[in-house]
């Protein structure tokens, strides 16, 4: 497709359980990005990948978080033992970079995950 | 790293008027700083970004001025109509290449 896809759209779960969330950025993007938005609130940092490696991974908030870009596409952003507070719409972002200027960041439509 | 504060989080006007939404950041090195709109339920879409080596930039009915000394910048809406009304985030980005996003403004144009 010609945007960035992220599925599922919506993941309900029980507290406790292993969830996956997956995006498959813009052709040819070579940076990736994963944020978290609460309700009312902006965009939150958690990871960017330049190509396979994950070049900032700061914004992960403990190690139940964890991301993959094994070819430098498709992402999942994994998450162990969930919990209630792991509730919110999961942004992936895709951008063109050119040398060491950030180029305009394309978000897909998010998933909505709900911890029960 | 980037700190990025925005106000108002909240602005009602009324249509055909002007909204202006401000933004200060922390990080000196910062070099890029887009505006996104977001309509209820919707991705983030870009609307207008600026870099660091020009002081504003305009785009139709929307315009972005940045004062680097003063590390803030702000974005101009003129003539407003009411499918303005959406959540406005601002952001910056460092050298590497990470944007930080304000909390949103909430811009409401009442018709």
């Amino acid at each position: 497709g010609a945007g960035v896809s992220q599925t599922p759209s919506n993941k309900v779960t029980e507290k406790g359980k292993y969830v996956e969330l997956r995006c498959d950025p813009i052709s040819g993007h070579t940076a990736l990005y994963w944020y978290r938005q609460s309700l009312g609130q902006g965009p939150e940092f958690l990871i960017y990948f330049q190509g396979t490696g994950a070049a900032d991974d700061s914004g992960l908030p403990n190690d139940r978080f964890f991301a993959v870009r094994p070819e430098g596409s498709v992402s999942t952003l994994k998450i162990q033992r969930t919990e209630r507070g792991d509730s919110a719409v999961y942004l992936c972002a895709s951008s063109l970079l050119a040398g060491t200027l950030t180029g305009e960041l394309f978000f897909g439509e998010g998933s909505r995950l709900t911890v029960l | 790293g980037e700190n990025v504060e925005q106000h108002p989080s909240t602005l009602s006007v009324q249509e055909g008027d002007s909204a202006v939404i401000k933004c200060t950041y922390s990080d000196s090195a910062s070099n890029y700083f887009p505006w996104y709109k977001q309509e209820l339920g919707k991705r983030p879409q870009l609307i207008i970004d600026i870099r660091s080596n020009v002081g504003e930039k305009k785009d139709q009915r929307i315009a972005v001025t940045l004062n680097k000394t003063a590390k803030h910048f702000s974005l101009h809406i003129t003539e407003t109509q009411p499918e303005d009304s959406a959540v406005y985030f601002c952001a910056a980005t460092d050298a590497g290449n990470m944007l930080t996003f304000g909390g949103g403004t909430r811009l409401m144009v009442k018709p």
